[in-house]
């Protein structure tokens, strides 16, 4: 069981927006502004597309866009691309024992 | 552009060791700043950060794996490794290399991203 809880799939049809959720506690997302998000397509790395809760590192699309609200982070992709249909993975630090921790993981499937 | 490469044995008995490299190009581990991670996937699961280090060796580990673990750097090559003692099926993974998990300018930044990845190993442990 991941210490981050994710959806375990979305889906959406091109052009429309969804949100993909992760929720800790506050001892990780609730509790600290460093949340990133991961893109990864099948036998491919993981790549970065989100940091510190809503920033996006350089050639990043500006449809991704982070946000926190408690404890639980969110990562909205606007104008669906069929590109990216991947797996989305959230990530946060834990201050409860100075690791890193992972959500489970979100299929997006564009429709 | 930093990239990164994971090398190592493919293939790993029960009960032995699984050793693997992480070779840096395109920067320097030593010009300090950034921790060097370990992260792995099991088969059709999620990720989980095994541990990183610092240039100086100062080393951090996931509390669920540390008695089994032993990260190293070596500097002159711009390498760092990962050792997983007393191996089960269940350490069966992708190994990724990455830079992150902390960063150091001053003062250190813990949850520092992962911003670059080497490609991923595929460790399979079987008799």
């Amino acid at each position: 069981q991941s210490a981050l809880a994710q959806p375990a799939s979305v889906s959406g049809s091109p052009g429309q927006s969804i949100t993909i959720s992760c929720t800790g506690t506050s001892s990780d997302v609730g509790g600290y502004d460093y949340v990133s998000w991961y893109q990864q397509h099948p036998d491919k790395a993981p790549r970065l597309i989100i940091f510190d809760v809503s920033n996006r590192p350089s050639g990043v699309s500006n449809r991704f866009s982070g946000s926190k609200s408690g404890n639980t982070a969110s990562l909205t992709i606007s104008g669906l691309q069929a590109e990216d249909e991947a797996d989305y993975f959230c990530c946060s630090y834990t201050g409860s024992s100075d690791v890193m921790v992972f959500g489970g993981g979100t299929k997006l499937t564009v429709l | 552009q930093v990239q990164l490469q994971e090398s190592g044995p493919g293939l790993v008995k029960p009960s032995q060791s699984l050793s693997l490299t992480c070779t840096v190009s395109g920067g320097s581990i030593s010009s300090g700043g950034y921790y060097w991670s370990w992260i792995r996937q099991r088969p059709g699961k999620g990720l989980e950060w095994i541990g990183y280090i610092y240039y100086s060796g100062s080393t951090y580990y996931n509390p669920s794996l540390m008695s089994r673990l032993t990260i190293s750097v070596d500097t002159p090559k711009n390498q760092f490794s990962l050792k997983v003692s007393s191996v089960t099926a269940a350490d069966t993974a992708v190994y990724y290399c990455a830079r992150g998990g902390a960063h150091c300018d001053g003062d250190c930044y813990l949850g520092y991203p992962f911003d670059y990845w080497g490609q991923g190993t595929l460790v399979s442990v079987s008799s």
